[in-house]
């Protein structure tokens, strides 16, 4: 099984649809959890953390449930320039100087007009 | 600022030849990673660095693939003997004294696509 899993996709969803995407990961000692943005052909860019009381952040919300190991994030109104790949990424070693972070392998999201 | 800085952004060889990645991280990032891309897929790390020293290299196939990070600066990763299986994206990130697993503040170069014919 792998340590952080995602549903590839793609999404293919309308402008203005609001869309969630789901992650599992296996580590329950797992600490810090984090979404992250990949526009095709360039680099991953950090999108937002995930925190235990979720967080918001514009249209993007991320929640974190520990007891069914698994992260989310919620696009609201959905705009074309949100057409990306979104990679969960998860500490699995628990603490800063130990800890390592896994990247799942993304979900294809792609906004039509 | 300038963030982290890789090249060749393109290289293409021939199975069996040496390659090597050049990498210069955001100025006083004193943490430094290797990741591998495979298409489709998200990066998997192949060595961390703490200053010049390499704090987790478990992921990195050394029998052909070796990095160094001599100054605790700038960072090279060779392929020796270059595989049709390392055709991936090399991706250097850097981040302020190792608290990207807390953060989540991995700053990353544009990457080094390697093509192996």
């Amino acid at each position: 099984r792998k340590e952080v899993e995602q549903d590839p996709g793609p999404f293919n969803v309308p402008e203005g649809a609001t869309v969630a995407f789901n992650c599992t990961y296996s580590n329950s000692a797992s600490q810090s959890f984090f979404w992250y943005r990949q526009d095709c052909r360039k680099e991953p860019k950090l999108l937002m953390s995930v925190y235990s009381s979720g967080n918001e952040d514009g249209r993007f919300t991320a929640q974190l449930n520990r007891a069914s190991q698994y992260i989310s994030l919620l696009i609201r109104d959905s705009k074309l320039s949100d057409s990306a790949t979104y990679l969960c990424v998860v500490n699995i070693g628990g603490s800063s100087n130990t800890g390592k972070l896994i990247f799942g392998q993304g979900t294809t999201l792609q906004v039509k007009p | 600022e300038a963030g982290v800085v890789q090249s060749p952004r393109y290289k293409i060889i021939e199975k069996k030849q040496p390659v090597a990645f050049w990498c210069n991280p955001i100025s006083g990032h004193n943490t430094l990673y290797w990741y591998l891309q495979n298409l489709g897929q998200g990066p998997e790390l192949l060595i961390r660095y703490e200053n010049e020293e390499a704090v987790d290299d478990s992921q990195l196939p050394k029998d052909r693939f070796s990095a160094e990070r001599l100054k605790g600066v700038d960072s090279t990763l060779k392929i020796q003997p270059a595989e049709l299986g390392d055709s991936a994206v090399y991706l250097c990130a850097s981040s302020l004294g190792g608290l990207a697993e807390n953060t989540g503040e991995l700053f990353f170069g544009e990457g080094s696509r390697l093509t192996v014919l």
